[in-house]
C-alpha cells in the first residue's frame, strides 16, 4: 500500500528564514510525486509535479527535489504570504491508481514577519 | 481558462439524510476525482470517473457513490448520512490520458458538509 509521511507536522520561520520541508514515501511504482499548498478554507492549489529521482523543479522562493525514497520542498527566503498548509502526494502505475492521489497529513508553514 | 468548480460550497444536513454534490471540471479535462478531507485522516481518495466510467474507487461504504455525465461533470452522492461523515469535500480534475505528463490534479474549492 502506497504511504506518504511528511516531516515536520508544523514549521514556525521568522520572514526570510529559509527551510525545507520533508516528504517520506513508499510506493510500489512511483508515477509522479505532487506538492500543494492549501490555505484554509480552499482546496489545494498546484505546485510541482516530479517525475524520477534526482529531477527538481522552482517556482518564485519554492524548490522541489525528488529522491528514490523522499522529496524536499525548500522555501527559500520565505515571506508571510507563504503560510499555509503544504501537502505532499504520490500516484502509482497501474490501473488500481486511476485518478488516484495518496496524501501526506501536510506541513503547516507559519511565517512571521 | 476556468477552473474546477464545486456546487454548493456549504451544506448543513441531519443524521439519515441523503446529499448530492455536483463538480464542474476544467474545460477540456475528462477525469473527475473526489477526495474527502477531515482534520483526523487527512484527504482519501473516494472514486474516480474517466469518460462516464468509474475507474477507480477507495475504501469506503457503499453510501457513497457517484456519477459523471456525458460533459464530464460529476456528481457525489451521500446516502443516510452519519456524523462522521462532515468533511470538505473536494473534486479533482485531469486529462485523464495515459502517460505521466497528464496526471496531474487541479482541485476545486471543496464542498463544506456538516451533518448535525
Amino acid at each position: 500500500e502506497d504511504q506518504v509521511t511528511q516531516s515536520p507536522e508544523a514549521l514556525r520561520l521568522q520572514e526570510g528564514e529559509s527551510s525545507s520541508l520533508n516528504c517520506s514515501y513508499t510506493v510500489s511504482g512511483l508515477r509522479g510525486l505532487f506538492w500543494y499548498r492549501q490555505d484554509p478554507g480552499k482546496g489545494p492549489e498546484f505546485l510541482f509535479t516530479l517525475y524520477s529521482a534526482g529531477e527538481e523543479k522552482e517556482k518564485e522562493r519554492l524548490k522541489a527535489t525528488l529522491t528514490k525514497k523522499e522529496s524536499f520542498l525548500h522555501i527559500t527566503a520565505p515571506k508571510p504570504e507563504d503560510s499555509a498548509t503544504y501537502l505532499c502526494a504520490v500516484q502509482a502505475w497501474g490501473g488500481t491508481s486511476y485518478g488516484k492521489l495518496t496524501f501526506g497529513q501536510g506541513t503547516i508553514l507559519t511565517v512571521h514577519p | 481558462k476556468a477552473g474546477v468548480t464545486q456546487t454548493p460550497r456549504y451544506l448543513i444536513k441531519t443524521r439519515g439524510q441523503q446529499v448530492t454534490l455536483s463538480c464542474s471540471p476544467i474545460s477540456g479535462h475528462r477525469s473527475v476525482s473526489w477526495y474527502q478531507q477531515t482534520p483526523g485522516q487527512g484527504l482519501q481518495f473516494l472514486f474516480e470517473y474517466f469518460s462516464e466510467t468509474q475507474r477507480n474507487k477507495g475504501n469506503f461504504p457503499g453510501r457513497f457513490s457517484g456519477r459523471q455525465f456525458s460533459n464530464s461533470r460529476s456528481e457525489m452522492n451521500v446516502s443516510t448520512l452519519e456524523l462522521g461523515d462532515s468533511a470538505l469535500y473536494l473534486c479533482a480534475s485531469s486529462s485523464g490520458l495515459a502517460g505521466a505528463e497528464h496526471n496531474e490534479q487541479f482541485f476545486g474549492p471543496g464542498t463544506r458538509l456538516t451533518v448535525l
